[in-house]
């Protein structure tokens, strides 16, 4: 099993300019997720889905759009990329429901938006 | 609101030495509370959850609702524990809450 993978790994965009982040599980877990990871602020969620055909706001959804199509693919959008959306995103997927079940992160992918 | 506080940054300690990652929560239910850690290069792991009451690597955290807290210890820390640790509070549907996070650096 490749577990959560994440595509690409790195990318630099231009301000304005859009793109869509991947992630694939092979898992079959209900739950995924988009996190952002910035230097002294932790991770912080931005959308997360509860199965295929769903999705939600985290605590930090403007700018970004999301689709789960698929059950094993979660997608994450960045219309017009700002400065600000510099971060490294982390995609993350967990089986179901309560009881403390572990979330699995992909590698990450590193966004430079210039 | 939901929040968790990990008010150390960096925690440095030699080998050997015990340690404690602190870490505080703010929730108004009954919380499911985790640990996560990233080693260098790595990606972010679940280390221990506190429904399991294990230990982990050496690593054990107890829940005190009273203070609101799930500290991280271990009692000899290794050089191979030096990685980013990331105290987390799930809701009721299962989204995590991170701190901020703690780098603990094990000197030899």
């Amino acid at each position: 099993n490749a577990g959560v993978t994440q595509t690409p790994k790195f990318r630099v965009l231009k301000t304005g300019q859009s793109m869509t982040l991947l992630c694939a599980q092979d898992m079959n877990h209900e739950y995924m997720y988009w996190y952002r990871q910035d230097p002294g602020m932790g991770l912080r969620l931005i959308h997360y889905s509860v199965g295929e055909g769903t999705t939600a706001k985290g605590e930090v959804p403007d700018g970004y759009n999301v689709s789960r199509l698929k059950k094993q693919n979660f997608l994450l959008g960045l219309e017009s990329a700002a400065p600000s959306q510099t971060s490294v995103y982390f995609c993350a997927s967990s089986y179901d429901g309560r009881g403390g079940y572990e979330q699995y992160f992909g590698p990450g992918t590193r966004l430079t938006v210039t | 609101a939901q929040r968790v506080t990990q008010p150390e940054k960096l925690l440095s300690v030699f080998k050997g030495a015990p340690v404690e990652l602190k870490c505080n929560y703010s929730y108004s239910g009954s919380p499911e509370l985790f640990w996560y850690v990233q080693y260098s290069r790595q990606r972010l792991q679940l280390l221990l959850r506190h429904i399991s009451r294990e230990s982990i690597k050496g690593f054990t955290a107890d829940l005190n609702k009273g203070e609101t807290s799930f500290h991280l210890k271990k009692p000899f820390a290794q050089e191979e524990d030096s990685a980013m640790y990331y105290c987390a509070l799930s809701d009721d549907f299962q989204k995590l809450v991170f701190g901020t996070g703690t780098r603990l650096l094990v000197s030899p």
